[in-house]
């Protein structure tokens, strides 16, 4: 099965408009770490926002938070007014601390792109 | 702060050559991956290192070796270069806890 799983190659949004980039997850450990990652055109890798198991409040970085609802297994990105800027590829990834390696997993990924 | 410093950035290798790819951090993590990134996809998992002399295979070892000699670095060796390994490789790093893994600027590789 499938650790992480973007069930959205690909998405349009408006400027200035907000988007919700969608992350299901697939884990049995109590304790993990979700992360979303933007990928430019330049292919560089930049983490974006973090969200822990036992985080009882959605993460918030800037204009991105993370919609974490755990009895569903999602953690959703939000990009609020979204920026031309913001047209990349987006991962979701999850790390399990108790499995060997501490591995990160990644999605498929998002090509979100921005409309002027 | 260099963070995770890759080389090359890009190379050309001929079908059977060899090369090494070039990881090094200065975070002073345990833990130390490769990945490889074929177009359109996600990232795939080909060795990782939980510290200095430990190294284990990940989803896609197959054609490529990796040494863990000191904390720092981690280079990736590909032996008899095939086609199918044309790709975008990147290293990355993380610590302890509800850290982050660090990537590396990655390495596109085009075998012809």
């Amino acid at each position: 099965a499938q650790k992480i799983t973007q069930t959205q190659p690909g998405m349009f949004v408006q400027e200035k408009e907000a988007v919700t980039l969608d992350c299901t997850y697939d884990t049995s450990d109590q304790s993990y770490g979700l992360f979303w990652y933007k990928q430019p055109s330049s292919g560089e890798m930049i983490f974006l926002i973090y969200q822990g198991s036992y985080d009882e409040q959605n993460a918030t970085e800037g204009r991105y938070s993370l919609n974490f609802q755990k009895a569903r297994k999602s953690a959703n990105l939000v990009i609020s007014a979204s920026q031309l800027g913001d047209s990349a590829m987006y991962f979701c990834a999850m790390r399990e601390p108790l499995n060997t390696g501490n591995q990160f997993y990644f999605g498929t990924g998002t090509s979100l792109t921005v409309i002027p | 702060n260099a963070g995770v410093t890759q080389t090359p950035k890009f190379r050309i290798l001929k079908i059977g050559q060899s090369m090494t790819l070039q990881c090094a951090q200065d975070m002073n993590h345990n833990y130390m991956y490769w990945y490889r990134q074929d177009p359109g996809m996600g990232l795939k998992l080909i060795y990782y290192s939980v510290g200095a002399g430990i190294t284990d295979k990940g989803e896609v070892p197959n054609g490529y070796n990796v040494s863990r000699s000191t904390t720092e670095d981690f280079p990736l060796r590909l032996e008899l270069a095939a086609p199918s390994q044309t790709s975008v490789y990147f290293c990355a790093s993380t610590g302890q806890g509800k850290t982050e893994a660090f990537f590396g600027q990655g390495t596109r590789l085009t075998v012809v």
